[in-house]
């Protein structure tokens, strides 16, 4: 199985900071990295897929960088939307999703 | 657009059986190209993937769960479904549809995912 490891586990932000976290696979996933932002009580929601491939009518201050087994989701301007738990996903091997990331307001 | 529902029971014994079904509108289960999954969310945790059907009616299941679950289709009703057999407490979660895009050969992410359903494991 391939296993996904998020850091940090809690990050705490401000409006307007940019923002960056992390995904590791514990073998090379390639580029099949999706990334997910999840608000309380919703479903999940794409917001990058191929690694790098912003999803249709995601707002361009998320992008997603990496390859292999270390990848980079960065919010460059935190928005009062953007408060959520944020999962990265690899699609190499069947499925598997990190264990998220929390992002709350500091 | 397509969209997923899921429905089923929110309350199920210990030992018995868990069954969920999710409705796709909008699109045709049968049009090929997606996987249908199911994924489940347990209370404050993360989320694991159970396992896919696709429009074949081919599944694979994450080996964690496979001695316990089945996966069908039922085309005529666009819908397909999840048994979970023998749960127990570990198994109160939300479950959630969600169908993978069809991008090319190979796995994808999932693009749409149903409301998600929660599911309590209790006497």
């Amino acid at each position: 199985d391939i296993q996904m490891t998020q850091s940090p586990s809690t990050l705490s932000a401000s409006v307007g900071d940019r923002v960056t976290i992390t995904c590791r696979a514990s073998q090379s996933v390639r580029m099949w990295l999706a990334w997910y932002q999840q608000k309380p009580g919703k479903a999940p929601q794409l917001l990058i897929y191929k690694a790098s491939t912003l999803q249709s009518g995601v707002p361009s201050r998320f992008s997603g960088s990496g390859s292999g087994t270390e990848f980079t989701l960065t919010i460059s301007s935190l928005q009062p939307d953007d408060f959520a738990t944020y999962y990265c996903q690899q699609y190499d091997r069947f499925w598997t999703f990190g264990q998220g990331t929390k992002v709350e307001i500091k | 657009q397509v969209q997923l529902q899921e429905s089923g029971p929110g309350l199920v014994k210990p030992s018995e059986t868990l069954s969920l079904t999710c409705t796709v509108s909008g699109g045709s289960i049968s049009s090929g190209g997606h996987y249908w999954m199911w994924i489940r969310q347990h209370p404050g945790k993360g989320l694991e993937w159970i396992g896919y059907i696709y429009y074949s009616g081919s599944t694979y299941y994450n080996p964690s769960l496979k001695s316990l679950v089945t996966i069908s289709l039922d085309t005529s009703k666009n819908q397909f479904s999840l048994k979970l057999n023998s749960v127990t407490a570990a198994d109160t979660a939300v479950y959630y549809c969600a169908r993978s895009m069809d991008l090319g050969p190979g796995y994808d992410a999932f693009d749409i995912w149903g409301q998600g359903t929660m599911v309590s494991v209790s006497p």
